[in-house]
């Protein structure tokens, strides 16, 4: 079974930067595409952005409140997702989850991890 | 970006069905047959119920029924039980600029 693990999450203060880790298991992470997607406090879910795998170019997108200020990687060794946020604001206060779709969902996400509170 | 627009909360009785409507865009919604819902309880992660506009994954039940017509997408759940109450969300891919947009949530509640 596919499984999602996150962990990282801090209180920081504003301007501040932390890093959020995303460890996968029980599914082929090299060939995943894999995103973040974070809920503020009493509100709905945002996607913040993805990166492809590196057999489709290893990039990262990223929405529009975060773009230039968070960045995604990706250790295929180690299975693992990584959200590196810098600038923090506090309107970046969240819950952050790691999520993916399996074989033939696209634009969708079945797997999710349990998520990592980022407070800012 | 603007959100998918849902309504906030709607209710039912159990065995009822209820719609949960989606508004976009023709950049979105109405652009792309991607449309996806969530079902998300209180702590918990959310949960795939229906993929590219009708689709639904392994284990989710037929209850559960997705929908579109031009740029208003809808998830009805027929049957209603207890364990449906839950936060719904709507997902839409929205090209390569936006990506993925989501609504902002509808709180059901099962009287």
């Amino acid at each position: 079974e596919a499984q999602l693990v996150e962990s990282g999450g801090a209180l920081v203060k504003p301007g501040g930067s932390v890093r959020l880790s995303c460890a996968a298991s029980g599914l082929t992470f090299t060939n995943a595409w894999m995103n973040w997607v974070r809920q503020a406090p009493g509100k709905g879910l945002e996607w913040i952005g993805r990166i492809k795998s590196k057999t489709d170019g290893g990039t990262a997108d990223f929405a529009s409140p975060v773009k230039g200020r968070f960045t995604i990687s990706r250790d295929d060794s180690k299975g693992t997702l990584y959200l590196q946020m810098n600038s923090l604001r506090i309107e970046d206060t969240a819950v952050y989850y790691c999520t993916t779709g399996s074989w033939g969902i696209f634009h969708a996400f079945d797997v999710w991890g349990q998520g990592t509170t980022v407070t800012v | 970006q603007s959100a998918l627009t849902q309504p906030r909360s709607l209710s039912g009785s159990p065995g009822q069905s209820v719609t949960i409507s989606c508004t976009g865009t023709s950049s979105d919604v109405g652009g792309f047959d991607h449309v996806s819902w969530y079902q998300q309880h209180p702590g918990k992660a959310p949960k795939l119920m229906i993929y590219a506009v009708t689709k639904r994954p392994s284990g989710v039940p037929d209850r559960f029924s997705g929908s579109k017509s031009g740029t208003m997408a809808s998830l009805t759940i027929s049957g209603l039980q207890a364990e449906d109450e839950a936060d719904y969300h709507c997902c839409s891919y929205a090209g390569t600029d936006r990506n993925l947009i989501f609504g902002g949530g509808t709180s059901l509640t099962v009287l």
